[in-house]
């Protein structure tokens, strides 16, 4: 089992649509979470960032994170064609350990 | 204001050849890394760098990978003896600070095909 387990769609909706995507991880010592958002060909940038239990809000999108079922969700409201783009999920184990274990991203495409 | 530069953005190579490949990180970050991301895999860990030390290596494939970074800056991949499955865009990242999941800044990406 992956310690970070991702569908990766593709997820196609309808412009205004709210779009929900999730990730399940494997490893309770996980104690940061974030979204990170890729256009094609480009590198992926942080959207939102969370750590621990709870949700975070930022314009349209929503972050949560249960870890007591260790499942990650980010909802997009109002989902605009200018959102479609692979999300990846991210985790880490902070302190001193370096890298985010990525899931495998989901292609979400929104269509005018 | 630059970001993280990578080059070469595309390379083609022959299986059996050496490819280096080479990140620029955002001036100041001391936390580098390196991710590979195949079709349909996501991004995959191969190295970690704080400073010009690799606290963790534990990502690399085999011992075909290699990398090093000087001046606490530039860092160079090399992939000696490529094979067909080394086919993948890989990506550098740097981060002001290490772990404790500080936010990376990921370049573009270097695109290697290997016939």
């Amino acid at each position: 089992q992956k310690e970070v387990e991702q569908d990766p769609g593709p997820l196609s909706v309808p412009e205004g649509a709210i779009v929900s995507l999730n990730c399940t991880y494997s490893n309770s010592a996980f104690q940061y979470f974030m979204w990170y958002r890729q256009y094609s060909r480009k590198g992926p940038e942080l959207l939102m960032y969370t750590y621990s239990s709870g949700n975070k809000e930022d314009g349209r999108f929503t972050a949560q994170v249960d870890k007591s079922s260790k499942y990650i969700s980010l909802f997009i409201r109002d989902s605009q064609p200018s959102d479609s783009a692979t999300y990846l999920c991210a985790t880490a184990y902070g302190g001193s350990q370096g890298n985010l274990i990525f899931g495998k991203g989901t292609k979400l495409s929104v269509k005018p | 204001g630059a970001g993280v530069s990578q080059s070469p953005s595309n390379k083609v190579t022959e299986k059996g050849k050496d490819v280096e490949l080479r990140c620029d990180p955002i001036s100041g970050h001391t936390a580098l890394y390196w991710y590979r991301q195949s079709l349909g895999q996501g991004l995959e860990f191969l190295i970690y760098f704080q400073g010009n030390s690799a606290p963790d290596k534990s990502g690399l494939p085999s011992d075909r990978f290699s990398a090093e970074r000087t001046g606490g800056s530039v860092s160079t991949l090399t992939i000696q003896r490529t094979q067909q499955e080394d086919s993948a865009v890989y990506l550098c990242a740097s981060s002001t600070r290490g772990g404790q999941g500080g936010e990376l800044f990921f370049g573009e990406g270097s695109r290697l095909t290997v016939l």
